[in-house]
């Protein structure tokens, strides 16, 4: 099973930003956490990672809490475009080619 | 910018046919992965694949499935003998390296229907 939570459903209005929450409080010294997301049944889209800094890229930024205990994906300017399902991802430690391991994420919608 | 395809879009078989779903990943990726999605439901790992052989499977990848890479650019997963339980998109990826820090990028995907 995912070792994250996330609340299920989000809203956001069309051009402020959305603050996606994720708890990740058994997350282990060295995992990374993965954002992902899917917009309506393609494939999911690689958002961002980050280990215990904060990330910053032309999607999103990533802020991790101090105790790496949490996360918050933000998309500073939210378009309908953004609607999707959004995945918070702890990897796991085995070597290798790790699988993801999918959780029921948060259902973003962007609101007009 | 390099994505992985994946083709047909859209399969539909009746119970009991093989199907082969077929994807081509990012050019100088090594690993590979096939993931599935029932409808409604989360996304599964199946199998990963390096180097001509499967590095991990789950449950799930049982005697009915496999995987090969026929030449330099397909990768493909076949199901022998489908079930209506199969019906799902099946999700193609593909990373540089295996290290739990890569990335894997996602195919579109093919929605596969058992009748």
């Amino acid at each position: 099973d995912a070792k994250t939570t996330q609340p299920p459903s989000m809203d956001c209005a069309e051009g402020r930003a959305a603050n996606l929450p994720c708890n990740h409080s058994t997350i282990s010294g060295n995992e990374y956490v993965y954002w992902y997301r899917q917009i309506h049944s393609q494939g999911p889209q690689y958002i961002i990672h980050g280990l215990k800094n904060n990330e910053t890229n032309e999607m999103a930024s990533l802020i991790i809490t101090e105790d790496r205990k949490s996360s918050t994906l933000i998309l500073p300017h939210a378009t309908l475009r953004d609607t999707a399902v959004y995945y918070c991802i702890v990897r796991p430690m085995n070597s290798g080619n790790t699988p993801l391991v999918f959780g029921k994420g948060t259902r973003l919608s962007v609101i007009a | 910018e390099p994505e992985v395809t994946q083709t047909p879009s859209h399969q539909v078989t009746q119970m009991g046919q093989e199907v082969i779903l077929r994807c081509v990943p990012i050019s100088n990726h090594l690993y590979f992965y096939w993931y599935r999605q029932i409808l409604g439901q989360k996304v599964e790992f199946l199998v990963s694949f390096y180097n001509n052989e499967i590095s991990e499977k789950s449950e799930i990848f049982d005697d009915q499935f496999s995987v090969e890479r026929p030449d330099g650019s397909n990768f493909t997963l076949k199901i022998r003998s489908t079930k209506l339980e199969d019906s799902a998109m099946y999700f193609c990826a593909s990373s540089v390296t295996g290290r739990w820090t890569d990335t894997q990028y996602f195919g579109p995907g093919t929605r596969l229907t058992v009748l």
